[in-house]
C-alpha cells in the first residue's frame, strides 16, 4: 500500500526558532493534507494543498505542495511553546469515492521555552 | 457544534471482555472513519462507512465490528477484547463534495487498556 514518509521523526527547538518538515511519497498525490495533534487531543487541520506548487499560509504556518506531486513541506516561523505536538501529514489512500487518507508516522515538535 | 464526539473518553478492559465505542457527529456528514493510534504508527485506519447503513474494512479490520444505524452515529465493536487492542482510538467524519472531500474531522479519542 502507499507509504508517506515524514522527517524529521522528532524534533526539539528553542521558542523563537523556525521549523521545518517535509513528508514524501511513493505514489503521486493531488491532495496533501497538515494535522496538528495537541497532546492528548485529536488531530485538527491545519492546512490543505491542492494544486501542485501551491503554496498556503495558516499564520505562522506555511505549507507548500511539491512541484513533483510527491512530496510536501510544512514550515513554522518563530516558533512559541503551544506548537508543541505531533504533526502529521496525509493524501489519498487511492483514487475513488471512499476519500481514505494515509497518515504519515508523524513529527513530534518540542519547543523548549 | 460539537462537532465529533466520542465516548467514553477511557477505558480499562480485561482481556475477553466486549465493549463499544460510540461516535456521534452533528455536521451532517456523510462518511466516517474509525482510526486506532499506536506510539511511532502514526494513525491507522480500523473501519469505514459512506453512508447510513454502509460499512467497510480498513487497513487493520481484526477484531472490531462496526455499525452505521444512523447517519450521524458510528459504532466501533470489540468483541473480545485482547492486549494488542490497547490504543488511542479516534473517529473522523467527511463530506464528499468537490475537491475538500479528502478533508476529515477528527473526535477527541477513547484511550483504550486492556489488561
Amino acid at each position: 500500500g502507499q507509504q508517506l514518509n515524514q522527517s524529521p521523526q522528532s524534533m526539539f527547538i528553542q521558542e523563537g526558532e523556525d521549523v521545518s518538515m517535509n513528508c514524501t511519497s511513493s505514489s503521486i498525490f493531488n491532495t496533501w493534507l497538515w494535522y496538528k495533534q495537541d497532546p492528548g487531543e485529536g488531530p485538527v487541520l491545519l492546512i490543505a494543498l491542492y494544486k501542485a506548487g501551491e503554496l498556503t499560509s495558516n499564520g505562522r504556518l506555511t505549507a507548500q505542495f511539491g512541484i513533483t506531486r510527491k512530496d510536501s513541506f510544512l514550515n513554522i516561523s518563530a516558533s512559541i511553546p503551544s506548537d508543541v505536538g505531533i504533526y502529521f501529514c496525509a493524501g489519498p489512500t487511492n483514487r475513488g469515492s471512499n476519500y481514505k487518507l494515509t497518515f504519515g508516522k508523524g513529527t513530534l515538535l518540542t519547543v523548549n521555552p | 457544534n460539537a462537532g465529533v464526539t466520542q465516548t467514553p473518553k477511557f477505558r480499562v478492559l480485561k482481556t475477553g471482555q466486549s465493549m463499544t465505542l460510540l461516535c456521534a457527529q452533528d455536521m451532517n456528514h456523510e462518511y466516517m472513519y474509525w482510526y486506532r493510534q499506536d506510539p511511532g504508527m502514526g494513525l491507522r485506519l480500523i473501519h469505514y462507512s459512506v453512508g447510513e447503513g454502509t460499512t467497510a474494512k480498513g487497513e487493520v479490520p481484526d477484531g472490531y465490528n462496526v455499525s452505521r444505524l444512523k447517519k450521524q452515529n458510528f459504532l466501533l465493536g470489540l468483541e473480545s477484547a485482547a492486549p494488542s487492542q490497547t490504543s488511542v482510538y479516534f473517529c473522523a467524519s467527511s463530506e464528499p463534495r468537490d475537491r475538500d472531500s479528502y478533508e476529515q474531522y477528527f473526535g477527541p479519542g477513547t484511550r483504550l487498556t486492556v489488561t
